[in-house]
């Protein structure tokens, strides 16, 4: 079955400075996602994707956060410079549809980001 | 504004034995429901979802779920618990028009042999 791969599985870097996770969604879905989970804490979610542009976003997604797909199978989350607090793991999702139910969104297995 | 709340944060059950997971949910309108599960190292995988009809609906894994619209409740079953079962269950409600959803702060389920 088609998966939603995300890279890396684990990063750290030093408060301040940029860091892109990747994912790459599955084939034939149009819609992407970004949630992320603080340890101990739900599961939110931060942006969705269509058509090359933003169609939802939470207030967590402010400005030092943004969403590409660069070249048609990736789709990208930057988070500008990073604070501690953005230590979490980052999902990324894919659905076919727009509808949560008639197109269930496929998560990846996360990326465990560590902010030092 | 919706919510989800699971108040279970851990339970252990013995295999073998049946488990409930309870989710309440605060949703403006006809909320669609879902639950999902997440193992160890993975991602969040789809167990069943509910919009209309029969309030019962089963899922993958010999799981069930029931909607009790009175009690705001969607509460997650399974008659007999596999070792393989023990994870972190999620209950989440979505809209009827994206998918922007809006999860419980999951129950850990630990499988006792």
């Amino acid at each position: 079955e088609p998966e939603v791969t995300q890279t890396p599985s684990h990063q750290v870097t030093q408060m301040g400075q940029e860091v892109i996770l990747r994912c790459v969604p599955i084939s034939n879905h149009l819609y992407f996602y970004w949630y992320r989970q603080i340890l101990g804490q739900k599961v939110e979610f931060l942006v969705s994707f269509y058509n090359n542009e933003i169609s939802e976003k939470s207030e967590i997604f402010d400005d030092q956060f943004s969403v590409e797909r660069p070249d048609g199978s990736n789709f990208t989350l930057k988070i500008r410079s990073t604070k501690l607090e953005d230590s979490a793991m980052y999902f990324c999702a894919s659905s076919r549809g727009r509808s949560s139910y008639n197109s269930p969104l496929h998560f990846g297995n996360g990326t465990r980001l560590t902010v030092t | 504004a919706q919510s989800v709340t699971q108040p279970d944060i851990h339970i252990t059950v013995s295999e073998g034995a049946s488990l409930e997971l309870r989710c309440n949910y605060s949703y403006g309108a006809t909320p669609y429901l879902f639950w999902y599960v997440q193992s160890p190292g993975q991602g969040l995988q789809l167990l069943l979802k509910y919009f209309s009809g029969d309030t019962l609906v089963q899922g993958i894994k010999g799981f069930e779920a029931e909607f009790k619209r009175s009690q705001s409740s969607f509460n997650l079953r399974k008659p007999s618990v596999h070792w393989s079962d023990a994870a972190e269950y999620f209950c989440a409600v979505g809209p009827q028009r994206g998918n922007m959803l809006t999860f419980g702060g999951g129950t850990r389920l630990m499988v006792k042999p």
